[in-house]
């Protein structure tokens, strides 16, 4: 099946720019989808379809996706920032197959 | 306001069942995809099982065989049958709203139900 391959941890300073990546074969071929779980809390939403952001979630995020590599961007970085972010693709070949990358810890420090 | 509320998990020994149930308000199950998705202590998100609008469903091949998703349009329930219960299987798990077209991705979850399977 399909493999995503997240970066364990990432940290950043308070305002800066956090890139998370998302690997996977060709993944620029498919729509990626984000999601934030900060700790005993359900994942939300963050970006879906590559780049479209829901209602609520603000503007400091952003995503991208080309080749080989799907990147959730976060600029301006703030202390409530801080949580694992998920990326996430739908196999449609792989029989209805929803893969989750490994997750990727933010910390702000 | 779509609110999604779990329940039905606890504490099981191997070998043993269990059935998941997720009320649903804001909307109707039986008018969208639902999925379930589960969460292993200190462990990343996984996949679980899909029901589509037209009844057909699919599972993980970590766990076909031994779980059966399904609904209740007269309840607006969501249900997870889990049989022959593992260890592997102890994770939060939780009901997700799919939104579907070219790709799928879930824009509503609920705050899941934790299953413990141990003797």
């Amino acid at each position: 099946s399909y493999v995503l391959t997240q970066p364990p941890s990432v940290s950043v300073a308070p305002g800066k720019t956090a890139r998370i990546t998302c690997g996977g074969n060709n993944i620029g071929s498919k729509s990626v989808h984000w999601y934030q779980q900060k700790p005993g809390q359900a994942p939300v939403l963050v970006i879906y379809y590559d780049n479209d952001r829901p209602s609520g979630i603000p503007e400091r995020f952003s995503g991208s996706n080309s080749g080989n590599t799907a990147t959730l961007t976060i600029s301006r970085v703030e202390a409530g920032d801080e949580a694992d972010y998920y990326c996430q693709v739908w196999d449609s070949s792989s029989d209805h197959e929803v893969v989750f990358g490994g997750g990727t810890k933010l910390t702000v420090l | 306001e779509v609110h999604l509320v779990e329940s039905g998990g606890g504490l099981v020994q191997p070998g043993g069942s269990l059935r998941l149930s997720c009320a649903a308000s804001g909307f109707t199950v039986s008018s969208t995809y639902m999925s379930w998705v589960r969460q292993a202590p200190g462990k990343g998100l996984e996949w679980v099982s899909v029901i589509y609008t037209d009844g057909s469903t699919y599972y993980a091949d970590s766990v076909k065989g031994r779980l059966t998703i399904s609904r209740d349009n007269s309840k607006n329930t969501l249900f997870l049958q889990i049989n022959s219960l593992r260890a592997e299987d102890t994770a939060v798990y939780y009901c997700a709203r799919v939104v579907g077209g070219s790709s799928q991705y879930f824009d509503y979850w609920g705050q899941g139900t934790e299953v413990t399977v141990s003797s």
